[in-house]
C-alpha cells in the first residue's frame, strides 16, 4: 500500500486556469505538508498542516489554497494558474508535529502551458 | 540565499569504491540534519539523520559526519552499489523542528 499518494502525477494546464491537486496518507500522521521542487530542484516548504491547522504558510501568493478535510488529507488548490507555477509539488507527511522524519510523495509535475 | 547548500550537482564512483557526498549549511540554529534519497519519478525518502550534539551517525552503509565548527556534513556511502545511484539532498532543521531546509541535491552515479 502507498503510503503517501498523490493525484494526478502529471498534469498539464493553461495559464489562467484553476487546478486541484490531492494528497492523502494513509501512516496515521499528524501533520502534512506540501513542497514545490522548483527548476533549480530546490525543494521549498509551502505548507504545513498539524491535525487539520495551517501551521506553516511560507511567502507563497495566494492564489495558492490549501485544504485539509481530515488528518489523512492536504489538497492544494491553485487558482489563475502562471507559467512560474511550473514545477513538481511533493505532499509529504510526519507522524507528529516537530518530527522531522518526513514521507513524500512520489509528487506531481505540474506544467501551466 | 540558500541556507544549505551542496555544491556537487554530480558524483560519479565506482561500484565498491567510497561514495562521499558533502552538505554546507549557514544557519547556526540549525540542530538536526538528514539526508534523503530520490529517485527519478519518485519522492525523497528518508536515509539517515544527525542530531548536533553528535558528530557521527552509522546504519549499515551509510555514515552521516558532522562538523559544526565548520558547519559541514557529509554522506559517506561504503562500499558503494549501483543502486545507490539516486539524487541526495541534504536537509536541516531548527530545534522547533517544523521546517526543513534543502539543499539543491547531489546526483549519485556508481558504475558496476
Amino acid at each position: 500500500d502507498t503510503a503517501v499518494s498523490q493525484t494526478p502525477k502529471y498534469l498539464v494546464t493553461q495559464m489562467g486556469n484553476d487546478k486541484s491537486i490531492k494528497c492523502e496518507q494513509n501512516l496515521g500522521h499528524d501533520t502534512m505538508y506540501w513542497y514545490k521542487q522548483d527548476s533549480k530542484k530546490f525543494l521549498k516548504i509551502m505548507f504545513s498542516y498539524n491535525n487539520k491547522e495551517l501551521i506553516i504558510n511560507e511567502t507563497v501568493p495566494n492564489r495558492f489554497s490549501p485544504k485539509s478535510p481530515d488528518k489523512a488529507h492536504l489538497n492544494l488548490h491553485i487558482n489563475s494558474l502562471e507559467l512560474g507555477d511550473s514545477a513538481v509539488y511533493f505532499c509529504a507527511s510526519s507522524q507528529v508535529f516537530g518530527n522531522r522524519e518526513q514521507y513524500f510523495g512520489p509528487g506531481t509535475r505540474l506544467t501551466v502551458t | 540565499d540558500q541556507q544549505v547548500k551542496q555544491n556537487s550537482p554530480s558524483l560519479s564512483v565506482q561500484e565498491g569504491r567510497i561514495s562521499i557526498l558533502n552538505c554546507d549549511y549557514t544557519n547556526s540554529m540549525f540542530d538536526y540534519f538528514l539526508w534523503y534519497k530520490k529517485y527519478p519519478a519518485e519522492g525523497p525518502t528518508f536515509l539517515i539523520s544527525i542530531s548536533s550534539i553528535k558528530d557521527k551517525n552509522e546504519d549499515g552503509r551509510f555514515t552521516v559526519f558532522l562538523n559544526k565548527s565548520a558547519k559541514h556534513l557529509s554522506l559517506h556511502i561504503v562500499p558503494s552499489q549501483p543502486g545507490d545511484s539516486a539524487v541526495y539532498f541534504c536537509a536541516a532543521s531548527n530545534n522547533a523542528g517544523n521546517m526543513l531546509t534543502f539543499g539543491g541535491g547531489t546526483r549519485l552515479m556508481v558504475k558496476p
